[in-house]
């Protein structure tokens, strides 16, 4: 039963860059959730995304960022035009979401350092 | 929205005592609160966690406590030992429906620090 997977786990893009970061849920789950830390720092929530729908982006910052989570294929998030504060662990965490059943699993992350 | 305020940031004990690490919610929807511990460069794995109908939840040396009236819950470790030594987050959501469903709040994370 494999978990959350993301890839890839260590990114090094150029300031101007674009990053793509994917995350493919744990069988089951149609709920996805993407959180960054910054280093020595917590999480803090970015997007939550259903199948072919965001449901709630109130953590996104408005420009660059994007996320989207396709019929088929893993949750994509992308970050245009990357600049050196966007470096951090990029987390995402799948659920299935019923009652009763809210845990979140998270993958390993991917690490992004901007140059 | 939510916001949720942990303490201590650091925590350093001797192997064989307790533990145990505060948490604060704002939001009194909130109804359910995971603890999760982080070990460096790895991925938030949960320990435990808690739904608002129950007010205590034990787990072989980890237990939870939740006072809603109060809106805080608590993690205690009992018999610790180093393979405790982590960073430790507490997370508040609220599983009702709206937007906001799931979204998991975090707290700013305690260092616990296991001697040998």
């Amino acid at each position: 039963n494999a978990g959350v997977m993301q890839n890839p786990r260590h990114l090094v893009r150029r300031r101007g860059q674009e990053a793509r970061l994917r995350c493919s849920p744990m069988k089951g789950h149609s709920h996805v959730y993407w959180y960054r830390q910054l280093p020595e720092e917590g999480l803090k929530f970015m997007v939550y995304l259903q199948k072919e729908n965001i449901i709630d982006e109130s953590g996104m910052p408005k420009e660059r960022f994007s996320a989207e989570f396709p019929k088929e294929g893993p949750s994509i998030l992308r970050i245009q035009q990357v600049v050196r504060g966007d470096s951090a662990a990029y987390f995402c965490a799948s659920s299935p979401l019923r009652a009763g059943r809210e845990t979140q699993y998270f993958g390993p992350g991917t690490r992004l350092l901007v140059l | 929205g939510e916001n949720v305020e942990q303490h201590p940031s650091t925590l350093s004990v001797q192997e064989g005592d307790s533990a145990v690490i505060k948490c604060t919610y704002s939001d009194s929807a909130s109804n359910y609160f995971p603890w999760y511990k982080q070990e460096l460069g790895k991925r938030p794995q949960l320990i435990i966690d808690i739904r608002s109908n129950v007010g205590e939840k034990k787990d072989q040396r980890i237990a939870v406590t939740l006072n809603k009236t109060a809106k805080h819950f608590s993690l205690h470790i009992t018999e610790t030992q180093p393979e405790d030594s982590a960073v430790y987050f507490c997370a508040a959501s609220m599983n009702a429906g709206g937007t906001s469903y799931g979204k998991l709040t975090f707290g700013q994370g305690t260092i616990l620090t296991v001697h040998p």
